[in-house]
């Protein structure tokens, strides 16, 4: 049973348009943390988020944490080829990370 | 900064043999190393957490005893696969947490067993 779910599993854009990934949990978590994983490779940490209500902005990209602490939601604004790849939540509690199913995302030129 | 590298990338054994690999934080300390499990089009499965000097702790459903887990120093922590089945093949990636709470991760090891 995934304790967070992603949504949606895959998602293919062309370049230029905007996404939005979900994460989704009944649980509260202390942080979570967002990472985009490219094939063969170990994740890659973009961004945490710690306070209920938080936005925070890198670039292109906008992550948000529900108020309540239990969702988050990741945003791409014009997407370009280099944003292809597997993007993972993960909520943290009691020292551990719980992973979500992933989205994967294809940005075609 | 906070680099972690894992040792071999790739690695082929038969059936039977035992695996080591190796994961170690290049500049920073790591204060508790973890294991995880990744299969092809899934997501990661947290198989051990390890802390240095100590016995590691893991996840239900994971045999300890198969996969033997040694924090020896704040920089290294290794997985031994003993005895590798073929279904025991899988991306294996380590992450290292240092002060600052946030999980790095390495590049994986692709584990295969013939």
């Amino acid at each position: 049973t995934q304790l967070l779910e992603q949504s949606p599993q895959f998602l293919s854009i062309q370049e230029g348009e905007n996404l939005t990934v979900y994460c989704n949990s009944s649980s509260v978590f202390s942080s979570l943390q967002w990472y985009r994983q490219e094939p063969g490779e170990g994740p890659v940490l973009l961004v945490t988020v710690v306070t209920g209500g938080e936005v925070k902005k890198l670039k292109r990209l906008t992550f948000q944490f529900g108020d309540a602490r239990k969702d988050s939601s990741l945003h791409i604004t014009a997407a370009q080829p280099g944003d292809t790849g597997l993007y993972l939540c993960a909520g943290a509690r009691w020292g551990k990370l719980q992973f979500g199913a992933g989205t994967q995302v294809v940005v075609t030129p | 900064g906070a680099v972690v590298s894992q040792h071999p990338s790739w690695v082929i054994c038969k059936s039977g043999t035992s695996v080591k690999i190796e994961c170690r934080s290049l500049d920073f300390q790591a204060t508790t190393m973890f294991w995880y499990r990744q299969f092809p089009k899934q997501s990661l499965m947290l198989m051990a957490t390890s802390n240095e000097g100590s016995k590691a702790t893991y996840e239900q459903g994971v045999e300890k005893d198969k996969f033997l887990i040694n924090h020896a120093s704040l920089t290294l922590s290794t997985l031994t696969v003993t005895s590798a089945h073929p279904e025991d093949s899988s991306f294996y990636i380590c992450s290292a947490t240092g002060t600052s709470g946030e999980q790095y991760f390495g590049p994986g090891t692709r584990l295969t067993v013939t």
